[in-house]
């Protein structure tokens, strides 16, 4: 079975500084991964998805994540974080039939000014 | 343009009460689904639909109920039966398996009031 492990709940980072989302999984098959942000009462955006193509995943809006098999991460990262990108974000798993589609717990990103 | 629309944005139930949330889309996609999000939690899947006429239970199903006549259209409905009503309701749809990634709509905060 599918597991997505989101090591932090919350993260915070200053306007300008690198961001750094952890997502760690678990998973019998060749996994398709995703990040998804929300916004407050909003409902979900696809950032960007890992289908075993290359292995490092350009998303929107800058982000950009990393597939690791042998850490069994999808870490997300963006260079520069601005006060829009403050909101909650998933990392998703499916298999590889696409029939079992498992959440993470969801990271709150938290931009200072 | 093509999207998920979720109607009312905000609806509130007296106890005792069964209500129905609206999904529907122009995507034309075959596959749809319902998410219950709590706060912290990550989204819990209700029930979703792989093609017309056809339902699966997911993961918290009690208490709701869906029906799939048309591809464009998936309603749930909270039933007096789901102890548990409030929450924020997610509907998503995807073209084909979840391979593909999700579309999803804005969201129901359902209240019991």
């Amino acid at each position: 079975a599918q597991s997505v492990t989101q090591l932090d709940s919350h993260v915070s980072v200053s306007e300008g500084t690198p961001v750094l989302l952890r997502c760690n999984y678990s998973s019998s098959y060749s996994p398709s991964l995703f990040w998804y942000v929300q916004h407050p009462n909003k409902g979900l955006q696809l950032l960007l998805k890992y289908t075993s193509a290359a292995t490092l995943v350009k998303g929107i809006n800058g982000f950009e994540a990393e597939f690791k098999k042998s850490e069994t991460s999808f870490h997300l990262t963006k260079p520069s974080a601005h006060m829009s990108d403050a909101a909650e974000y998933f990392c998703v798993v499916s298999d590889n039939y696409g029939q079992n589609f498992v959440f993470g717990p969801g990271t709150r990103l938290s931009v200072l000014p | 343009d093509g999207g998920i629309t979720q109607s009312p944005k905000y609806l509130f139930r007296k106890e005792g009460q069964n209500v129905t949330l609206s999904c529907e889309q122009n995507l034309n996609h075959d596959a749809m689904y319902w998410y219950r999000q709590d706060p912290g939690q990550g989204l819990r899947l209700i029930y979703y639909s792989q093609i017309v006429n056809d339902f699966q239970k997911g993961d918290i199903a009690e208490g709701y109920s869906v029906s799939r006549e048309k591809k464009e259209s998936f309603p749930l409905t909270v039933t007096s039966a789901q102890k548990n009503p409030t929450a924020f309701y997610l509907c998503a749809s995807s073209i084909g398996t979840a391979n593909y990634g999700y579309t999803f709509g804005s969201g129901t905060r359902l209240t019991v009031v």
